[in-house]
């Protein structure tokens, strides 16, 4: 059974950093691309990030761009999203979601339920 | 960047009716080299992260119901629930994932009647 288990929300300054984790198994975790989706509070889905299954290739939205850093340990079956600099509106819950292939081309098939981040004074 | 659209916002449907979501993007998601449009359908419920019902425009996710089926190609899909249960009372998302930025619709509400 494919398990995903995001960890490292919580309450942030602006301006803070913050790391989220996301563990994998049930799958042969460095086959697949992996992606962070962001969920503000009340409102849809805004993909974050795509990380390929060898970790050799990362794509960001514009609105993280330069602040996130998305990495892999394929030996670990985990995932990294590094936030610096955070802002008011990267306030949402994040979700990690495994891809269905090892590129960005893909839909995203399994869903993890997701951590909450608060950027707030 | 591709833009996605859906319509309608909200939508109320008796049980056991015909529910139809339409979605649009700004380009096509046709890649002509395979035949296949990058396209996925998404139901989320409150308090739930999203769930995959359909990819490849057309194709349904194993364990999803057959009422469930999705239709279009090129810039323009519908996704259908030809018998309205109670269960799918909920959010539904399209996206593309033929292009970086990867985007999704603003969602659809589905409600019973």
């Amino acid at each position: 059974e494919v398990q995903l288990l995001e960890s490292g929300g919580g309450l942030i300054q602006p301006g803070g950093s913050l790391r989220l984790s996301c563990a994998g198994s049930g799958f042969t975790f460095s086959s697949y691309a992996m992606s962070w989706v962001r969920q503000a509070p009340g409102k849809g889905l805004e993909w974050v990030s795509v990380i390929s299954g060898n970790g050799g290739n990362t794509n960001y939205a514009d609105s993280v761009k330069g602040r996130f850093t998305f990495s892999r340990d394929n030996s670990k079956n985990t995932l990294s999203l590094q936030m610096n600099s955070l802002r008011a509106e990267d306030t949402a819950v994040y979700y990690c979601a495994k891809g269905a292939g090892g590129s960005s081309y893909f839909s995203l098939d399994y869903w993890g339920q997701g951590t909450l981040v608060t950027v707030s004074s | 960047d591709i833009v996605m659209t859906q319509s309608p916002d909200s939508l109320a449907v008796s049980l056991g009716e015909r529910a139809t979501i339409n979605c649009k993007s700004s380009q096509s998601v046709l890649y002509s080299s395979n035949n296949k449009n990058y396209l996925a359908w998404y139901q989320q419920k409150p308090g739930q992260p999203p769930k995959l019902l359909i990819y490849w425009a057309s194709t349904r996710e194993s364990g999803v119901p057959d009422r469930f089926s999705g239709s279009g190609s090129g810039t323009d899909f519908t996704l259908t629930i030809s018998s309205l249960q109670a269960e799918d009372v909920a959010l539904y998302y399209c996206q593309q994932y033929y292009s970086t930025p990867i985007t999704f619709g603003p969602g659809t509400k589905v409600d019973i009647k």
